[in-house]
């Protein structure tokens, strides 16, 4: 079964700077997908950007970009030039590419805490 | 405006007594999904559907039954809630394909007594 990890429960970054959050999965799958999403305090999901594993590239969507390590199963999520509106609950999300199979494995969460 | 809508949006209920949350959407998403989000344990996929009358289990299944009779539409039920089963729920849809982004509902604050 796949399972997915976020070993830091709580992060804070100053406004402006950098952070980066790790995310590390288990699968013995070659194809699938990898999701970052936010929760703001609103409890609102947002996606933040997708990962699909076949490609080598990592994935940017203008202030986040990802770290794919595909050999070592990590995901992890930067987030540059950070604002005080990037506060909330990251999500790492897993979903097999497999035909019929759209369980979905979402790791426990990291609070971004964004200090001004 | 596309989007997924959940009722209720907070729901406090005694123990052993039925209830339903619904989930809409009105994007013609195939797949559908309810989770539960627990302080610690991240969001959990309870039960998903890839289509009207195609229903699966997710990893926390036990207590809940789900329906897909429309495509929009994919009530969560709970026959005989329990304190266990507080906790805030999701339900989300999605295109199948590659893509597949999921459009999440507001959430239900969910209490049993």
């Amino acid at each position: 079964a796949q399972t997915v990890t976020q070993s830091q429960p709580e992060m804070s970054v100053q406004e402006a700077e950098t952070v980066t959050l790790s995310c590390t999965y288990d699968t013995s799958e070659s194809d699938y997908y990898l999701f970052w999403y936010k929760q703001p305090p609103s409890r609102q999901m947002i996606l933040v950007i997708r990962q699909e594993a076949y490609k080598q590239q990592n994935a940017t969507e203008n202030r986040f970009s990802v770290n794919f390590q595909k050999a070592a199963k990590s995901f992890s999520l930067k987030i540059s030039d950070s604002q005080l509106g990037d506060a909330a609950m990251y999500f790492c999300a897993y979903r097999s590419w497999a035909s019929g199979t759209y369980k979905y494995i979402f790791g426990t969460g990291t609070r971004l805490k964004v200090l001004a | 405006e596309a989007q997924v809508t959940q009722n209720p949006r907070y729901l406090i209920t005694v123990t052993g007594k039925k209830l339903t949350v619904t989930c809409s959407q009105n994007m013609n998403h195939e797949y559908m999904s309810w989770y539960r989000q627990d302080p610690g344990l991240g969001l959990r996929q309870i039960y998903y559907s890839m289509n009207v009358e195609v229903t699966d289990k997710g990893d926390v299944p036990e207590g809940y039954k789900v329906s897909r009779k429309e495509k929009r539409n994919f009530p969560l039920i709970l026959e005989s809630p329990s304190p266990n089963q507080t906790s805030l729920y999701f339900c989300a849809s999605s295109l199948l394909g590659d893509q597949g982004e999921q459009y999440f509902g507001p959430g239900t604050r969910l209490t049993v007594t």
